[in-house]
Formats: C-alpha cells, sequence, structure tokens
C-alpha cells in the first residue's frame, strides 16, 4: 500500500503561471481532501473532492483555484495565474467511504511563487 | 464555527521528561480527533485517532485521552527523546467524512 501520493515534492512557478497539484488516494479510499498550509500558519481546509463530485469546497479561493477527482486518475488543485501568496504547502488527504478510521496524508506538494 | 486551541505554542524540555501538550475545541459535537506529528519541510504523520465514544488511546509512549463534554484533549508523552522533537497537531472532525479542523500546533523540542 503505498499511501497518499503527492506530486511533485517540489514546484516553483513564476508569477502569472499555472501550477497544477496531484494526489492519489491511498487504495480503496473514495475521499480526498485538499489542504493548505501558508508560511507559519495553520492547515486551512480547501476542499473535499468525491469521484467527479466536488462535496464542499467552502474552503477554496472564489477565483483562480479549482480542484478535480475525476473518475480515473489523481485529483488535481489547480492553481490560475498564480501570485507569491500562493506560496505554500498543499496538502492532500484521503479516507474510506464507510465509517472513519481516520485520515491519512500525503507528503505534500511545496509552490514557491517567485 | 468549530475553533481549535492548542497549548503550549512551543515546548521545550529536556530528554527523559514527560509531557503534556493541550488540545480544546468550541464545538464539543465531534465525531473524532485526531492528532498527529509533523516534521519540519515534511508532510503529517498520524499518532492516534479517538472515536467520539471512546475516552482515551495508546500508542507505545503516546496517550491520548477525550472529554468531549469539556472540549478538550490532551496528548501524553512518557519518557520524551530527541527523535520526538516535531510539530503535534490535533485536529476534530465533525461528521464522518466532514472536513478536519486543525490547531496551530505545538512544537516540542526535545534536548538530549
Amino acid at each position: 500500500n503505498a499511501g497518499v501520493m503527492q506530486n511533485p515534492r517540489h514546484l516553483v512557478r513564476r508569477r502569472g503561471q499555472e501550477a497544477r497539484l496531484r494526489c492519489s488516494p491511498m487504495k480503496g479510499h473514495s475521499h480526498v481532501y485538499w489542504y493548505r498550509q501558508l508560511p507559519e500558519e495553520g492547515l486551512k481546509f480547501m476542499v473535499y473532492l468525491q469521484k467527479e463530485n466536488i462535496i464542499d469546497e467552502s474552503g477554496m479561493p472564489k477565483e483562480r483555484f479549482s480542484a478535480e477527482f475525476p473518475k480515473e486518475g489523481p485529483s488535481i488543485l489547480r492553481i490560475q495565474q498564480v501570485v507569491r501568496g500562493d506560496s505554500a504547502a498543499y496538502f492532500c488527504a484521503s479516507s474510506p467511504l464507510y465509517g472513519s478510521s481516520g485520515y491519512t496524508f500525503g507528503s505534500g506538494t511545496r509552490l514557491t511563487v517567485v | 464555527k468549530q475553533e481549535v486551541t492548542q497549548i503550549p505554542a512551543a515546548l521545550s524540555v529536556p530528554e527523559g521528561e514527560n509531557l503534556v501538550l493541550n488540545c480544546s475545541f468550541t464545538d464539543s459535537a465531534i465525531y473524532n480527533l485526531q492528532w498527529f506529528r509533523q516534521d519540519p519541510g515534511k508532510g503529517l504523520t498520524s499518532l492516534l485517532l479517538i472515536q467520539s465514544s471512546q475516552r482515551e488511546q495508546t500508542s507505545g509512549r503516546l496517550n491520548a485521552s477525550l472529554d468531549k463534554s469539556s472540549g478538550r484533549s490532551t496528548l501524553y508523552i512518557a519518557a520524551s527523546q530527541p527523535g520526538d522533537s516535531a510539530t503535534y497537531l490535533c485536529a476534530v472532525e465533525v461528521a464522518s467524512g466532514s472536513r478536519l479542523t486543525f490547531g496551530e500546533g505545538t512544537q516540542l523540542t526535545v534536548n538530549p
């Protein structure tokens, strides 16, 4: 069991470019969550997805950010026209469909906007 | 709105000391509470999960307790070691499959 896989581990983008962050949940997990950790701050919820459905996106900034979890393939967090303030660590977590055995987190993607 | 607070924000102790990290939450209607460890520049490692019906969980030198009615949890670390140095995060889940709400963490340093 490979756990939650996130890639890339580090991503550098210039202001105005697009950033795509990928997350493959643990085998058997059908819930995916994205969290953001700004420098010197705690983890903040962004979005919760199931396959082909966005369940809760109340933590997503209104503009430039989008997320998807297609029927096949990883979940993608997309940031368009990145700005310096988007520099942060982005973590993905997954959990099983029924019951709660807790969340398993990936190692994160550290985005640096230059 | 659920809010999670962790005290202290930072803690430095000599090796071998027993210590307690505190977590409080404002809404006692939680589904479960999870303690994580985060090493600098790394992801989160789950330490202990306490379901709302449980009072405590133990794993090795770690023991976590939960008092839902008072909105508190503690993480007890026995015989601390330098390798325990990390940031410890408390997070609550209000319903099965819902988001986690995190505290700001306690940064622990265990000095040899």
